[in-house]
């Protein structure tokens, strides 16, 4: 069963650099997200993209946060200077088309020291 | 905006017992979709069971049955004949269908332990 996939798994960071989680998402979906659960915390949406360009994004998802598909298959969120509250598990999802159900990726831990 | 709420932050049930874990939900909007995920402890995001707003008849998948009170805004889920795998943290989350391109919104969770 085709499946959403990142990497990696776990990313260990200073505060004030850049990190790039990466997502392949399902292949033949077309609708894309990101993302985020603070540990014990709800799961909150950073971004959504279509059509190579993004759709909607939250008030978390500021100018230090950006996405980019740079090819068919990769689905990347950067983010450029990382601080300690970005520690959380980031997760990608993708759909096929409206109204149907979001398949999430396993996550990336991200830990920011 | 949408908001949804689940009103019990933890639960507990024995094996072989049924369980109810309760969502509700606030929309303006009359096309919607509501979705039940698991989150066990390796924290991947597993699909449940999904209700489209338009249809009527509670969905089911084997041991898992909703609830869907469209004019309370009511959403719950029945896990029957729970089993030890069944421990996890259950998100329910609501998905605009009126909209292009829209995010799920995720209530706070509730955190189900199946005792032995």
């Amino acid at each position: 069963e085709p499946e959403v996939t990142q990497t990696p798994s776990h990313q260990v960071t200073q505060m004030g650099q850049e990190v790039i989680l990466r997502c392949v998402p399902i292949s033949n979906h077309l609708y894309f997200y990101w993302y985020r659960q603070i540990l014990g915390q709800k799961v909150e949406f950073l971004v959504s993209f279509y059509n190579n360009e993004i759709s909607e994004k939250s008030e978390i998802f500021d100018d230090q946060f950006s996405v980019e598909r740079p090819d068919g298959s990769n689905f990347t969120l950067k983010i450029r200077s990382t601080k300690l509250e970005d520690s959380a598990m980031y997760f990608c999802a993708s759909r096929l088309a409206l109204g149907h159900e979001q398949y999430f990726g396993p996550g990336t831990r991200l830990t920011v020291t | 905006a949408q908001t949804v709420t689940q009103s019990q932050p933890e639960m507990s049930v024995q094996e072989a017992e049924t369980v109810t874990l309760s969502c509700t939900y606030d929309t303006s909007e009359s096309n919607y979709y509501l979705f039940w995920y698991k989150q066990p402890p390796s924290r991947q995001m597993i699909l449940v069971i999904r209700q489209e707003a338009y249809k009527q008849q509670n969905a089911t998948e084997n041991r898992f049955s909703v609830n869907f009170q469209k004019a309370a805004k009511s959403f719950s889920l029945k896990i029957s004949d729970s089993q030890l795998g069944d421990t996890a943290m259950y998100f329910c989350a609501f998905m605009n269908g009126n909209s292009g391109n829209t995010p799920l919104v995720f209530g706070k969770g509730t955190r189900l332990s199946v005792i032995a």
